[in-house]
């Protein structure tokens, strides 16, 4: 079933701990996005990469930090110096030849208490 | 920089009827494509229509179509036949220079009454 994957759907975590967040992707795109969604926010680019091994900052990249080892594989990890982590967290890769259109994976919900 | 600014945080139609959301941006582009998104209670993005900014018709894909006024950066989305499945939020976004991502509106609430 070819598309971008992200995992977990749900996920809580106590305050003060780090936690990483899932996104794979099996349609061989270079490029893949993370964004962070807040009622009434929209959707705020946190980072993005397009290449393996390389990755930039979005505007709203302090408190996280991602990696880009694999082509198929961009995780997320929410530090513990993010001030408010919990939020709606999506993936994304590029669809369409040159369009800007974006394909986003199902999302996940991060609960901090 | 290019913003993307969406002045309705909630609308209402009834079942069957034609809502219009609004959507005007800026960008230093002159050729480029917009989108309108969907996000429904399940919360994933799917895309409704786009629209390429150096075509001057109007793009339409089933009851939901644009309009576009490139010179006054206006992009707004009518949903005609409203149905209650058309009860989502709605996104409205354009691509950021050099980089492939998009930049959001910060949405519209459809509801839709039966």
């Amino acid at each position: 079933d070819g598309g971008i994957t992200q995992s977990p759907k749900y996920l809580f975590r106590k305050e003060g701990q780090n936690v990483t967040l899932s996104c794979e992707q099996n349609l061989n795109h270079d490029a893949m996005y993370w964004y962070r969604q807040d009622p009434g926010q929209g959707l705020r680019l946190i980072y993005y990469s397009q290449i393996v091994n390389d990755f930039q900052k979005g505007d709203i990249a302090e408190g996280y930090s991602v990696s880009r080892e694999k082509k198929e594989s961009f995780p997320l990890t929410v530090t513990s110096a993010q001030k408010n982590p919990t939020a709606f967290y999506l993936c994304a890769i590029p669809q369409g030849r040159g369009t800007g259109e974006l394909f986003f994976g199902e999302g996940s919900r991060l609960t901090v208490l | 920089a290019q913003t993307v600014t969406q002045s309705q945080p909630e609308m209402s139609v009834q079942e069957a009827e034609t809502v219009t959301l609004s959507c005007t941006y800026d960008t230093s582009e002159s050729d480029y494509y917009l989108f309108w998104y969907k996000q429904p209670p399940s919360r994933q993005m799917i895309l409704v229509i786009r629209q390429e900014a150096y075509k001057q018709q109007n793009a339409t894909e089933n009851r939901f179509s644009v309009n576009f006024q490139k010179a006054a950066k206006s992009f707004s989305l009518k949903i005609s036949d409203s149905q209650l499945g058309d009860a989502a939020m709605y996104f409205c976004a354009v691509p950021e220079r050099g980089q492939g991502n998009l930049i959001f509106g910060k949405g519209t609430k459809l509801s839709v009454k039966p």
